[in-house]
């Protein structure tokens, strides 16, 4: 157990539409960074924020989009879905250096 | 730019000790970390070496060269449970970066 919830667990969507994806972080963890994991493949760093700022992104398109709010919940934005967003999307809060992952939530686009 | 580069693939018997190398290339180092994640769940973590030399946990092992970009992972009296996928992940300036790890299955 890490501390660190996601929801949902599961999501289904079609290609062209939006999705919202939570994490509530431990209290105290200031960063929260956000990864996709393809099948198969090693989690991706989208990107990251510290004290509700983006300290950080990855390769990913801008309509790739998250929010940290002083809760030590965010949210994880992708807007125009596409079928190659189909993956595990992961979240990560950190007091310092080590980051502690969610348990993650599946998307499947169709 | 980033690369990570593990074996894919390594199998070993019960009771066995397996070794699992990381060399790694990265722009920013704040340590290294190796994850487990069995499939369909999140990586949990295993060891973090900042410092060069030998970080010893249990039945679980890391070693960190940074003057060489390399690291490995120690798995000793492997169990059946120990079968997963093992993340090796340098820590850049923000973020993590993973290699698509290797996926470790343990034989009777």
């Amino acid at each position: 157990e890490t501390g660190v919830t996601q929801s949902p667990t599961h999501l289904i969507k079609t290609r062209g539409q939006q999705v919202t994806l939570r994490c509530s972080s431990q209290s105290g963890h200031n960063t929260v960074s956000w990864y996709q994991q393809a099948l198969g493949q090693g989690p991706q760093f989208i990107f990251q924020y510290y004290r509700e700022e983006e300290n950080g992104r990855g390769n990913f398109p801008p309509r790739f989009s998250g929010l940290q709010f002083p809760n030590y919940s965010s949210e994880l934005n992708v807007n125009a879905l596409e079928l190659d967003d189909s993956a595990l999307y992961l979240c990560a809060s950190s007091p310092g250096f080590e980051q502690f992952f969610g348990p993650g939530t599946r998307l499947t686009v169709l | 730019g980033q690369n990570i580069d593990q074996p894919t693939e390594m199998t070993a018997t019960e009771g066995a000790i397996v070794q699992i190398n990381c060399t790694y290339q990265t722009s920013g180092f704040n340590g290294l970390f190796w994850y487990q994640q069995h499939a369909g769940e999140a990586p949990t973590f295993l060891s973090y070496n900042v410092l060069d030399g030998l970080e010893e946990k249990g039945r679980f092992s890391s070693f960190l060269s940074r003057s060489k970009g390399y690291s490995y992972l120690l798995l000793k009296e492997l169990q059946m449970k120990d079968s997963a996928s093992y993340l090796c992940a340098p820590l850049g300036a923000n973020n993590l970066f993973f290699g698509t790890g290797t996926r470790l299955t343990v034989i009777p």
